[in-house]
Formats: structure tokens, C-alpha cells, sequence
């Protein structure tokens, strides 16, 4: 099953790029991955998604490498409202041997 | 479109009474979800819809819950009876399976709503 790896928690400067890593080393050639946020007490947010081709959209751009088992969302000027949980997914439905779809996550800190 | 739209926001209740949320999907989805995130267990999923229909209900922790779709535009979970372990955040969330590049799985972006916070005491 495709599963995803991120670090718990980054702290990144305000005004600068966060970089959010995530590996994904079993996915499967037909699975996208989606990041996803939760800023407190908010529903998550979906931010942006891709399959093999970098993408950018007004949030946010996703860097896939080419073996596609690991991704970057790179935030490129960080502000304080970009505080949240950040999730990488790479299955938004659930099958008969994995029913997590959102794991921990990385809880990104922007320092002022 | 206002989104998926969840009510109550907030709800305080008392143990072993019935607590019933409610969910109205961005018009037009055809998938819809309920999640429940707490401290402890994070963000897990329930139940989900397909079409008005239920697909896997295996997260539902017990009996106690149940979830309907009655129609395309409206969704609810029940507890009956509640307990005070059932307090938490509740969350749903609508999708529109749309068809990825060509031999590729579809997409299926899941949008949330705000979300019931529950007080069970």
C-alpha cells in the first residue's frame, strides 16, 4: 500500500520558502499525491496535486521526482498564516488494507 | 458555490442523549465523507458515500453511530446513545471523481466543511 513519510514538525522564517518534504516510495504509477492543510480548528485544506509533472497554483508549487517517490510543496514566501499541519496523501480513498488516508503530518512553525 | 456546509458548529450535549450532525456537499460531488479527529487518534475516517450510497462504513467505531445520505444534497450522522469518549471534532467532506490524464486513476479532491466540534459530558 502506498504509505507516506514526513518529518513531525519544521519552523521556517517568515518571508522565506518553506521546503515540506515528503517520501512516498511505494506508490503506485496511477496515484497522485495531494497535499492537504489544516490551520487550528479549521477543516484541512486542499492545496495542490500532481502525478509526474511539477506543478505551481496561487498557493503553492509540488516538486515530484522523476521516480515519483518523493515530493517537496514549497511554500515560496512564508507568512504567519501558513502556520498549520501540512498532510502529503497519496490515496484520498480508502481500500480493503488501508483505511488511514491522513497521517501526522508535518506541523510547520513560522517564526516572526 | 458556500462549500460543504456542516451544522451544528458547536454542540454540548449530555451523555446517553442523541447527537445528530449535518452535512449539505457542494452541489454537484458525488462523493461524500464523515471524519472525526481527535487528539489521540487524528483525523480518521468513518464512513463514506458514493451516489447517495454507503461504500465502507468499517470506521464507524460501533453501533451507536450511524450515518445516512437520504439525497444528494444532505448527509447525517447520528449517535445514539452518546458518550462522553465520543466528544471530538466531526468533519465531512464532498468530492467529484473526475477523470485523471488519459489510463490514469481519477482525482478525487476531497473539499471540507468546518466542521462540529462535540462536547459529550
Amino acid at each position: 500500500d502506498a504509505k507516506t513519510t514526513q518529518p513531525t514538525s519544521m519552523d521556517c522564517a517568515e518571508g522565506r520558502a518553506a521546503n515540506l518534504p515528503c517520501n512516498h516510495s511505494t506508490i503506485s504509477g496511477n496515484e497522485y499525491v495531494y497535499w492537504y492543510r489544516q490551520i487550528h480548528s479549521q477543516g484541512p485544506q486542499y492545496i495542490i496535486h500532481g502525478l509526474k509533472n511539477n506543478e505551481t497554483n496561487e498557493m503553492a508549487s509540488l516538486i515530484i521526482t522523476e521516480d515519483r517517490k518523493s515530493s517537496t510543496l514549497i511554500l515560496p514566501h512564508a507568512t504567519l498564516r501558513d502556520t498549520a499541519v501540512y498532510y502529503c496523501i497519496v490515496r484520498l480513498l480508502p481500500n480493503r488494507d488501508d483505511k488511514i488516508i491522513f497521517g501526522k503530518g508535518t506541523r510547520l512553525h513560522i517564526l516572526p | 458555490d458556500a462549500g460543504v456546509i456542516q451544522s451544528p458548529r458547536h454542540e454540548v450535549t449530555e451523555m446517553g442523549q442523541e447527537v445528530t450532525l449535518r452535512c449539505k456537499p457542494i452541489s454537484g460531488h458525488d462523493y461524500l465523507f464523515w471524519y472525526r479527529q481527535t487528539m489521540m487518534r487524528g483525523l480518521e475516517l468513518l464512513i463514506y458515500f458514493n451516489n447517495n450510497v454507503p461504500i465502507d462504513d468499517s470506521g464507524m467505531p460501533e453501533d451507536r453511530f450511524s450515518a445516512k445520505m437520504p439525497n444528494a444534497s444532505f448527509s447525517t450522522l447520528k449517535i445514539q446513545p452518546s458518550e462522553p469518549r465520543d466528544s471530538a471534532v466531526y468533519f465531512c467532506a464532498s468530492s467529484f471523481s473526475a477523470p485523471g490524464l488519459a489510463g490514469v486513476a481519477t482525482k478525487n479532491i476531497q473539499y471540507f466543511g468546518a466542521g462540529t466540534r462535540l462536547s459529550v459530558l
